[in-house]
């Protein structure tokens, strides 16, 4: 089993909709996280970080599950420029290291 | 702005060369990163170093070197590049902590290795 895992897509929804990616986590001592965002043939970009109470920033909202060991991505309303691939990113604290899942993509048609 | 540069967004070697990525960040960040990216297996760390002459293995070392005489500047050395090096390299960089702090990465380099 992956360390990280996504639903890599694609995600086909049309403008002005609302889409939502999950991400699951196999280490429970996971302790940050974090959604990048990654346009075709450039670097990823951090999109926002993931925090226990769940945060939002805009048409983005990101919520943390320990429970369930997920993380997840609100996108409202969704624009053209939305289209992108968006990683989950987790710190494994007891390694030191981010470790990257593989990445959903999304398309928003006209 | 953080910058991290990184100094060819394309290269074309041949198998057994040595080849060099070299990677500037702008910041002052103690943690540099490089990773390749590959379809179906996402972001993979080969290497990082938190601090100059500091390195540590990431996940797949196996055919790669790197080198920090200088706090900007992290560079990654494929010793003898086969075809299975071809890729995308991206380098990375952040202060404090790999996880506490998120990475500020370079543009890429596309290398293909004939």
């Amino acid at each position: 089993r992956k360390e990280v895992e996504q639903d890599p897509g694609p995600f086909n929804v049309p403008e002005g909709a609302t889409v939502a990616f999950n991400c699951t986590y196999s280490n429970s001592a996971s302790q940050s996280f974090f959604w990048y965002r990654q346009d075709c043939r450039k670097e990823p970009k951090l999109l926002m970080s993931v925090y226990s109470s769940g945060n939002e920033d805009g048409r983005f909202t990101a919520q943390l599950n320990r429970a369930s060991q997920y993380i997840s991505l609100l996108i409202r309303d969704s624009k053209l420029s939305d289209s992108a691939t968006y990683l989950c990113v987790v710190n494994m604290r007891s390694t030191g290291k981010l470790i990257f899942g593989q990445g959903t993509t999304l398309q928003v048609k006209p | 702005d953080v910058k991290v540069t990184q100094s060819s967004r394309y290269l074309v070697k041949r198998t057994g060369e040595k080849v060099f990525l070299e990677c500037v960040q702008d910041m002052d960040h103690e943690n540099m990163f490089w990773y390749r990216q590959d379809p179906g297996l996402g972001l993979r760390l080969i290497y990082f170093s938190y601090d100059v002459k500091m390195k540590e293995k990431g996940d797949i070392p196996e055919g790669y070197s790197v080198s920090r005489e200088k706090k900007e500047r992290f560079s990654l050395i494929l010793e003898s590049a086969s075809t299975n090096q071809t890729s995308m390299y991206l380098c990375a960089s952040s202060s404090f902590g790999q996880g506490d702090s998120p990475l500020h990465f370079g543009n890429g380099t596309r290398l293909t290795v004939t």
